[in-house]
């Protein structure tokens, strides 16, 4: 299995300020069409994971675009422009291009 | 706009087949382009998919769950369910039901159900 790793696991987190997550991949996530299948999930408290981008920097619908993600290969960063109140969570990195099974990494907490 | 629900017992006991069904309400379980999954959260946090049935009934799991579990569906019904048989504390979790698009080359979870708690304990 591909195993995901993340940095750091908790973050403080400043309104107005920019903040970054780094994850990484054991094995290349760059399939041969040219995506990188690496997706970020977000999971407010209390409430169930949702879709945050995919294959790197498409962003889900209805998320603001303070959030963007890069990266290839072995090595991402989802980033937050200015961070929001409302994005308090744990995100969470996963890779997609192995499958089964799906691997999440372990989560970043992050916390104003 | 698609939600699923799951349903269940929230307490089996050791050694026992842990059963739960996802009910789907604004899509088709058996439309193309999508699979229906299930994912476990830990208590710990520890994000874990299990398995998913295709729109056309196949499926595909875990290796690491694969000789414990069994998903399947009632088109009728337009649900999908989930059997993990020989349960242990190990497997005590929050378990999603989720919608998988695979479209056009994507892989990704774009909808999730509210998660049911799962207590293993005698």
């Amino acid at each position: 299995d591909i195993v995901m790793t993340q940095s750091p696991s908790f973050l403080p987190v400043t309104p107005g300020e920019p903040a970054s997550i780094s994850c990484r991949s054991s094995r290349s996530l760059l399939h041969s069409n040219g995506h990188n299948y690496l997706d970020w999930y977000l999971q407010k408290p209390g409430q169930s994971p949702q879709l945050l981008l995919y294959l790197v920097s498409n962003r889900a619908s209805g998320v603001p675009d303070r959030f963007s993600g890069s990266g290839s290969g072995t090595d991402f960063t989802l980033k937050i422009s200015r961070v929001e109140a409302e994005d308090v969570g744990v995100y969470y990195c996963m890779q997609a291009l192995q499958t089964p099974p799906f691997t999440f990494g372990p989560g970043t907490r992050v916390d104003i | 706009q698609v939600q699923l629900q799951e349903s269940g017992p929230g307490l089996v006991k050791p050694s026992q087949t842990l059963s739960l069904t996802c009910t789907v309400s604004g899509d088709s379980i058996s439309r193309g382009g999508f699979y229906w999954s299930w994912i476990r959260q830990h208590p710990g946090k520890d994000l874990e998919w299990i398995g998913y049935i295709y729109n056309t009934g196949g499926t595909d799991y875990n290796p690491s769950l694969k000789s414990r579990v069994t998903i399947s569906r009632d088109t009728s019904k337009n649900q999908f369910s989930l059997e993990l048989s020989s349960v242990t504390a190990a497997d005590t979790a929050v378990y999603y039901c989720a919608r998988t698009e695979v479209a056009a080359g994507l892989k990704r979870f774009d909808n999730w159900g509210q998660g049911t708690l799962v207590i293993v304990s005698s």
